[in-house]
């Protein structure tokens, strides 16, 4: 069955760290989605990709960058980790066909935490 | 720019009764989607129901079902004959139209308590 997974699923870092959160797909869809998740916040959108070699950014991206290389990869980097980016982090996507309903399917999330 | 606001931070409901989560949005967009997502304990975001603006009916999915009023710019949902493991949050989500707009704008959220 195709799904969309994310690693890791939690991971312990200190500030000034680089991360790297992969998320990996095999729906074959044409947009990928980078989520942060905070409480009281809701989920607010760091990065997305609309294809291969499209990048844009969200309404929080400060302090993160994404590449896309292929179709099932939009790994999300955090350039010098910073406690505020301590977070539940999701990666979602969706198929990409112009008027259709496009919903967005999400990965089971990982845990960041920033000491 | 869209906006979604859902008033409910948290709401109680009896099991096999229904309940009603509220979603208000805003936006310029002509055409628009409109998303339900339910978040349990465990974590994952579940896509629950979709609603497009020029839907001519309301959309349902199951027990759940969407009271969609485009006039008042509310998408209500509307949980029928609760069960326990409908305790979760529940996200209201619009997605705009034009060019490539495939983006999501989230509401903070409803928690959802469904007693026994």
């Amino acid at each position: 069955d195709a799904e969309i997974t994310q690693s890791p699923r939690h991971k312990i870092t200190e500030t000034g760290r680089q991360v790297t959160l992969a998320c990996h797909q095999t729906w074959n869809h044409n947009n990928m989605f980078w989520y942060r998740q905070d409480l009281g916040h809701g989920l607010r959108l760091i990065h997305y990709s609309y294809g291969v070699q499209d990048t844009n950014k969200g309404e929080v991206s400060d302090g993160y960058s994404v590449s896309r290389s292929n179709t099932e990869d939009l790994p999300l980097t955090l350039e010098s980790a910073a406690s505020s980016q301590t977070s539940v982090y999701f990666c979602a996507s969706s198929v990409g066909l112009a008027g259709g309903q496009e919903t967005q399917y999400f990965g089971p999330g990982t845990r960041l935490l920033v000491l | 720019a869209q906006k979604i606001t859902q008033t409910q931070p948290g709401m109680f409901v009896q099991e096999k009764e229904a309940v009603t989560l509220d979603c208000t949005y805003d936006t310029s967009d002509p055409s628009y989607g409109l998303f339900w997502y339910k978040q349990p304990s465990s974590g994952e975001m579940i896509f629950l129901i979709y609603q497009g603006s020029y839907d001519q009916q309301n959309a349902t999915e199951g027990r759940y079902s969407l009271n969609f009023q485009k006039a008042r710019k509310s998408a209500n949902l509307v949980i029928s004959a609760s069960q326990l493991g409908d305790s979760a949050m529940y996200f209201c989500a619009i997605r705009g139209s034009g060019g490539s707009n495939y983006k999501l704008t989230f509401g903070k959220g409803t928690l959802l308590t469904v007693n026994p």
